[in-house]
């Protein structure tokens, strides 16, 4: 497809399981970002990549959360320890090397700890 | 901090009518701004982009930015029910930065 392809739509864990979050950004695009958004917010940046290297991780709420692109396509967000704070959707985003572009989102994961 | 400011809403217009959302920002290096509509349940969907003061037109939307006042806008003409969402307001301040997002403002478009 053309967008930004995420998966799982839908998650369920109980507290304490460790999950992942995959993220197929647009062909061609050199950036990915993660954002967490809760229930009638905005979303909220955790972490950005260029090509395969995390240049900003400063959003990821706690060490529970980690992400990462090793080949500078694909990404995962992994959350290990999940609490019942860490529901809320993933959104991943990709957007075309150089400064300003937009961020095209995909339809993000929505995350649901028991 | 920077923060982006945005009227909660809902804004409830009728059918055919002009929409004004509105946005305030803190961060005065900024230097591009996006609007994205997003249905319930749904991902944030680009609709416009505005990188300089003035204003830009596309269809039925137009964005109007002014930089001085730290002020970027989002005026949806001849709006229809089809356009009630929320819409969310992003700013970023150049380079390879994350955007800021708004709380966003429901929009109501009532037949």
């Amino acid at each position: 497809g053309a967008g930004v392809s995420q998966s799982p739509r839908y998650k369920v864990a109980k507290r304490g399981q460790d999950v992942a979050l995959r993220c197929d950004p647009i062909s061609g695009h050199v950036s990915l970002f993660w954002y967490q958004q809760a229930l009638g917010q905005g979303p909220e940046f955790l972490t950005y990549f260029q090509n395969e290297a995390q240049l900003d991780k400063s959003g990821l709420p706690s060490d529970r959360f980690f992400a990462e692109r090793p080949e500078g396509s694909v990404s995962t967000l992994k959350i290990q320890r999940t609490q019942q704070e860490d529901s809320a959707v993933y959104l991943c985003a990709s957007s075309r090397e150089g400064s300003n572009q937009p961020q095209h989102f995909g339809d993000g994961t929505r995350l649901s700890i028991l | 901090q920077k923060e982006v400011e945005q009227n909660s809403g809902p804004l409830s217009v009728p059918e055919g009518a002009i929409a004004s959302l509105n946005c305030t920002y803190s961060d005065r290096v900024s230097q591009s701004f996006f609007w994205y509509r997003q249905y319930s349940g749904k991902s944030p969907e680009l609709i416009m982009s505005i990188y300089s003061n003035g204003d830009k037109e596309d269809g039925r939307f137009t964005a109007q930015l002014n930089k001085a006042s730290q002020y970027v806008s989002l005026l949806i003409r001849d709006s229809q029910p089809s356009d009630s969402a929320t819409y969310l307001c992003a700013v970023n301040d150049g380079g390879y930065s994350t955007l800021t997002f708004g709380k966003g403002t429901m929009l109501l478009v009532s037949p």
